[in-house]
């Protein structure tokens, strides 16, 4: 298995819902990521897991909370999100070492309405 | 935070021509990484350079990683209309896990 799924692949979303993403991956990566991009731009980091342990958060708003239950899971839950949160999340694996490049998934293309 | 400036932004071509993608930093990166990015779809990692002027080839494409590790550059020779998409590059600082540094992507378009 070389794949990261991601669930669902689109969500529309109330500013007031809870609603969570998912991601899974099988491949033994032991760092998992939270991209977030907006159309025509590069993807910009959220969080980074290693380990299963949170070991990078760029800042971002406690509206986004991540989650990984165990070394092939990563969700990102999501709360009271604003219509500019809209965007596509991809999530993302790696071997140890940057050397080794990323396995994106194919992303969750999100619409806060 | 380590910028990496990528040119052009946007390339319009005929199928058959050649381009040249660039990525150039003032600062050292262990490692740059391309990818391809398809719309709808996440980036598909197309290779990894580690080496200072090292050269991969990947059928049509060559890149191509500067001596000094700060820039690089992904070479496509004969496009075509498959080879439209986001073309990322990123570098990487060190070899444990964290964050990598986009450039802004080259969109490319190649018209049959």
């Amino acid at each position: 298995d070389t794949e990261v799924t991601q669930t669902p692949k689109h969500l529309v979303m109330g500013m007031t819902n809870k609603k969570s993403l998912k991601c899974e991956q099988h491949m033994g990566h032991r760092a998992m990521y939270w991209y977030k991009q907006k159309a025509k731009k590069p993807p910009e980091l959220m969080f980074v897991y290693s380990y299963e342990k949170l070991s990078i958060n760029e800042s971002v708003p406690s509206r986004f909370s991540p989650e990984c239950p165990n070394s092939s899971l990563l969700n990102l839950h999501l709360h009271a999100l604003q219509p500019e949160d809209s965007a596509l999340y991809l999530c993302a694996s790696s071997r140890s070492g940057l050397t080794y490049g990323y396995t994106f998934g194919s992303g969750t293309r999100l619409t806060v309405v | 935070t380590q910028l990496l400036e990528q040119s052009p932004q946007f390339l319009s071509i005929q199928e058959g021509e050649n381009l040249t993608v660039y990525c150039n930093s003032s600062s050292v990166f262990s490692s740059l990484q391309w990818y391809r990015q398809e719309p709808g779809e996440g980036p598909v990692l197309l290779v990894t350079v580690v080496t200072g002027g090292e050269v991969k080839k990947l059928k049509r494409l060559t890149f191509q990683f500067g001596d000094a590790r700060k820039d690089s550059s992904l070479h496509i020779t004969a496009a075509q209309p498959g080879d439209t998409g986001l073309y990322l590059c990123a570098g990487a600082r060190g070899t444990s896990y964290g964050k990598l540094t986009f450039g802004q992507g080259t969109i490319l378009t190649v018209h049959p």
